[in-house]
């Protein structure tokens, strides 16, 4: 299994630009999380899936934030406009969900917004 | 919703000897108690986890404990080495629906050879 795969690995962009990451979560898995790492912050969950329908956007910042999960395999998360302070980490993760089974990452999307 | 607390938020211990981690929940329904080492630069990855039903855990080096009654569970690793300095994250979730975890702040231990 290759695992939780994100993209872009890095994404540097201006202030103002829409920023777009993108997660295939493990096939099989029916949970998925977006999470965003700042030293700042730790690690903050910004949205969750199950079968492909949002279950908790509390967590998104704001209206900037949007994310959508068409089918089982795929996820995105959007900003627009971003801005500075978007700069962090952004994790992907999925599960099996009911069962407590544990959480797979992906190697993250590493934003910077200047 | 859950609120999960971490200390230390930094360790220094040196090569050999025993680190622990302490974390409290603030939820009586969180039942699944996992935790994360996350290495510079690279992603969060499962290290041990226990259950509500198990007070502790062990695996080689490393161990768990939980304490549902005083809402607590700790890391313990033995015999440290310098490849477990890492950034390590508790967590706590209630197993519903989707299994959303809260994670503790982080520890970032440092072994010193």
């Amino acid at each position: 299994d290759a695992g939780v795969i994100q993209s872009p690995r890095h994404e540097v962009t201006e202030m103002g630009q829409e920023v777009t990451l993108r997660c295939k979560p493990i096939s099989g898995h029916n949970s998925l999380f977006w999470y965003r790492q700042t030293m700042m912050r730790g690690l903050e969950l910004l949205i969750y899936f199950n079968n492909n329908v949002p279950i908790d956007d509390s967590g998104m910042p704001e209206d900037r934030f949007s994310a959508k999960m068409p089918n089982a395999s795929f996820s995105t998360l959007k900003i627009q406009p971003s801005e500075p302070r978007d700069s962090a980490v952004y994790f992907c993760a999925s599960s099996l969900s009911g069962s407590n089974s544990p959480l797979h990452f992906g190697n993250g999307t590493r934003l910077t917004v200047t | 919703g859950e609120n999960v607390e971490q200390h230390p938020s930094t360790l220094s211990v040196q090569e050999g000897d025993s680190a622990v981690i302490k974390c409290t929940y603030s939820d009586s329904a969180s039942n699944y108690f996992p935790w994360y080492k996350q290495e510079l630069g690279k992603r969060p990855q499962l290290i041990i986890d226990i259950r509500s039903n198990v007070g502790e855990k062990k695996d080689q080096r490393i161990a768990v404990t939980l304490n549902k009654t005083a809402k607590h569970f700790s890391l313990h690793i033995t015999e440290t080495q310098p490849e477990d300095s890492a950034v390590y994250f508790c967590a706590a979730s209630m197993g519903a629906a989707g299994n959303k975890l809260t994670f503790g702040g982080g520890t970032r231990v440092l072994v010193k050879p």
